[in-house]
């Protein structure tokens, strides 16, 4: 069981460039989700999709925008890097958050804007 | 703005000792609460979940949720070296999504 895959593992962009981070998941979860993870700030989720067709903003979304191809894929754009958007990202997918079920986290992107 | 609230640490305790982690929430009609375990450099991983006032007990740890004032618990009872790692407290904070702590470092030492 893969669980949750995303891909790449690392990157470094050039302030201005775009790239999208892929997240696949193989455990038939209805709900997907975005983080990002910066010293003392936590994890902050920058978007969702609670179900295959929908997409929902978080806390952070300036910057970003998210596809969910499939009821297994939901892919994160940044469209022009900045270095404010340097952090680990990680994708999360859940089977019934509405019923108190937790996350299953995909193991991060390690993302350098220099 | 609903808040989750975790001293940042480092706990230390000593290898056999008992780790209490604590968590504040700020929505009072939060139902469901998490508890991450994520070693450095990894992803969290799900360790405990707890939606009723009281105690409930998983092999070492015991969380312990009290409602009326508003706070999580997380007990590792013989507390081990592996045990080491941040602690992140999450707690649902709407239909589809959940309020991550900053987290709290723990360090078991030998």
């Amino acid at each position: 069981n893969a669980g949750v895959t995303q891909t790449p593992k690392f990157q470094v962009l050039k302030t201005g460039q775009s790239m999208t981070l892929q997240c696949a998941q193989d455990m038939n979860h209805n709900s997907m989700y975005w983080y990002r993870q910066d010293p003392g700030m936590g994890l902050r989720l920058i978007y969702y999709s609670a179900s295959e067709g929908t997409t929902d903003k978080g806390e952070v979304p300036n910057g970003y925008n998210v596809s969910r191809l499939n009821k297994r894929e939901f892919s994160l754009r940044l469209e022009s890097a900045a270095p404010s958007q340097t952090s680990v990202y990680f994708c999360a997918s859940s089977e019934a958050p509405g019923k108190g079920y937790g996350y299953t986290f995909g193991s991060g992107t390690r993302l350098t804007v220099v | 703005q609903k808040e989750v609230e975790q001293n940042s640490g480092p706990l230390s305790v000593p290898e056999g000792a008992i780790a209490s982690l604590n968590c504040t929430y700020s929505d009072r009609g939060s139902q469901s609460f998490f508890w991450y375990r994520q070693y450095s450099g990894k992803s969290p991983e799900l360790i405990m979940f707890i939606y009723s006032n009281g105690d409930k007990e998983d092999g070492r740890f015991t969380a312990q949720l009290n409602k009326a004032s508003q706070y999580v618990s997380l007990l590792i009872r013989d507390s081990q070296p592996s045990d080491s790692a941040t602690y992140l407290c999450a707690v649902r904070g709407g239909t589809y999504k959940y309020i991550f702590g900053t987290g709290t470092r723990l360090k078991v030492l030998a």
